[in-house]
């Protein structure tokens, strides 16, 4: 399976201000996503990452809130802006697996505090 | 809109005992498949099923996915406390491979 990191590994943020979160993957990889996991919540999916276009954002989630990039079939960023308490949160990236590209495989997560 | 249900919430075990994790789909799924969280930490994979009637284990970890492919149980023997942690089912509702997830089972096993 493909090695995924992703930065910061956590972070606490101020309300109003944003975070950009990393994902770095050691293969090229066709699909990534975006996931949130809310305190005490199972993981919902916010986007996936295209690269060479823009993302697809599922409902409810939207572009000036989750900004996305993803340059090339390696990396991706995840932006949270205009943060309040609300987006406290684990964010988790994932992969389509090479060898088995139904499955998904996922980052440590980047947890969130917003103050 | 669609939702997997798994059961149950929460679970105490003693160690060296057997328990079994259900995850259930109101829809036929296109694929089913389980992950392992360390509190606060990502994801690891465990098993896919894919198959009506398909049933994996992993060392003492077994999974099945029913012929309907609505209905998936994993089932722990003999558990020990690297056991524990949250147990998550995930599923491809639409062939997309965007998956939907459980609201999962928070396994403790007390040694």
């Amino acid at each position: 399976s493909a090695v995924i990191s992703q930065k910061p590994s956590r972070d606490i943020c101020q309300r109003g201000t944003s975070l950009t979160i990393q994902c770095q993957v050691d293969s090229q990889v066709t699909m990534m996503f975006w996931y949130r996991q809310q305190p005490g919540q199972s993981l919902t999916l916010i986007a996936t990452a295209n690269q060479g276009s823009e993302a697809t954002y599922e409902s409810g989630f939207v572009i000036d809130k989750f900004p996305i990039s993803r340059p090339n079939l390696t990396f991706s960023t995840l932006t949270v802006s205009n943060m309040s308490p609300e987006d406290s949160s684990i964010y988790l990236c994932s992969v389509l697996g090479a060898a088995h590209r139904e499955t998904q495989y996922f980052g440590p997560g980047t947890r969130l505090l917003v103050l | 809109s669609q939702e997997l249900e798994q059961s149950p919430q929460s679970l105490i075990v003693q160690e060296g005992k057997n328990l079994t994790i259900n995850c259930t789909s109101s829809k036929t799924l296109y694929g089913l498949y389980w992950y392992k969280q360390k509190y606060g930490e990502g994801l690891i994979f465990l098993m896919m099923l894919q198959k009506g009637g398909e049933e994996k284990s992993h060392e003492k970890i077994t999974a099945k996915l029913d012929e309907k492919k609505q209905q998936s149980s994993l089932h722990i023997t003999a558990s020990q406390p690297s056991h524990a942690g949250i147990y998550l089912c995930g599923a491809d509702i639409a062939g997309t491979y965007k998956y939907i997830f459980g609201t999962g089972t928070r396994l403790k096993v007390l040694a």
